[in-house]
């Protein structure tokens, strides 16, 4: 019963590198969203998606890239890392459906360090 | 813009002790507002959800109320144990998609 699963779960990244932070979920969940964790600031939203080919922005998109190609997969892209985006960073899916008021299943995590 | 707060941001409490934890947001017109646990180096749980329509929902030892008028939830926790130590969050959601969180409460209990 795998639920979320995010990939890699710690990764170092030098300033103006890019990589790409995998989530995968397994329940068929049309929505699934990615945020970032920071000390004492709870978590923020970056991008989120309620099914394959839609896509929309959270609350702090700058920086980050997000496509959704199939319903399992919602990967999240820095295409230039700065400090700045060194977090936690956390996928979310749940069913959407008519009523976008279920339970949300998280992934646990992916710790990323910018030097 | 939607805020939300939470307060205490720690408490540690002995074993036993009834407690509750508060969680404020300024926009009262929400889809809806959910209680995580979060444990050390771990994704969140979800506790529970009320809609926006509802007063309060209960799980087990768990009970959280919601008054959207004042901007105001509340999670009381009955007769606290060691295992329920760990970060508990709130998260208001206005349209269903896109939730703002509280910087939670760190909560030790003590056996």
């Amino acid at each position: 019963n795998a639920g979320v699963t995010q990939t890699p779960k710690f990764q170092v990244l030098k300033t103006g590198q890019s990589m790409t932070l995998q989530c995968a979920q397994d329940m068929n969940h049309e929505y699934m969203s990615w945020y970032r964790q920071d000390p004492g600031m709870g978590l923020r939203l970056i991008h989120y998606s309620v099914g394959a080919g839609i896509t929309d922005q959270g609350e702090v998109p700058n920086g980050y890239n997000v496509s959704r190609s199939t319903t399992e997969d919602f990967p999240l892209r820095l295409l230039s890392a700065a400090p700045s985006q060194t977090s936690v960073y956390f996928c979310a899916s749940r069913a959407q459906g008519a009523n976008p008021s279920g339970e949300l299943f998280f992934g646990e995590g992916s710790r990323l360090t910018v030097l | 813009k939607q805020e939300v707060t939470q307060i205490p941001a720690a408490l540690s409490v002995p074993e036993g002790e009834n407690l509750v934890l508060n969680c404020s947001f300024t926009d009262s017109a929400i889809y809806n507002l959910q209680w995580f646990r979060q444990d050390p180096g771990k994704g969140l749980t979800s506790l529970l959800l009320i809609q926006s329509s509802q007063r309060e929902q209960t799980s087990g030892r768990l009970n959280a109320s919601l008054d959207k008028s004042s901007g105001r939830s509340t999670l009381y926790i009955a007769a606290s144990q060691p295992g329920d130590s760990a970060t508990y969050l709130c998260a208001v959601s206005k349209y269903g998609n896109k939730l703002v969180f509280g910087a939670g409460t760190i909560l030790r209990v003590k056996s």
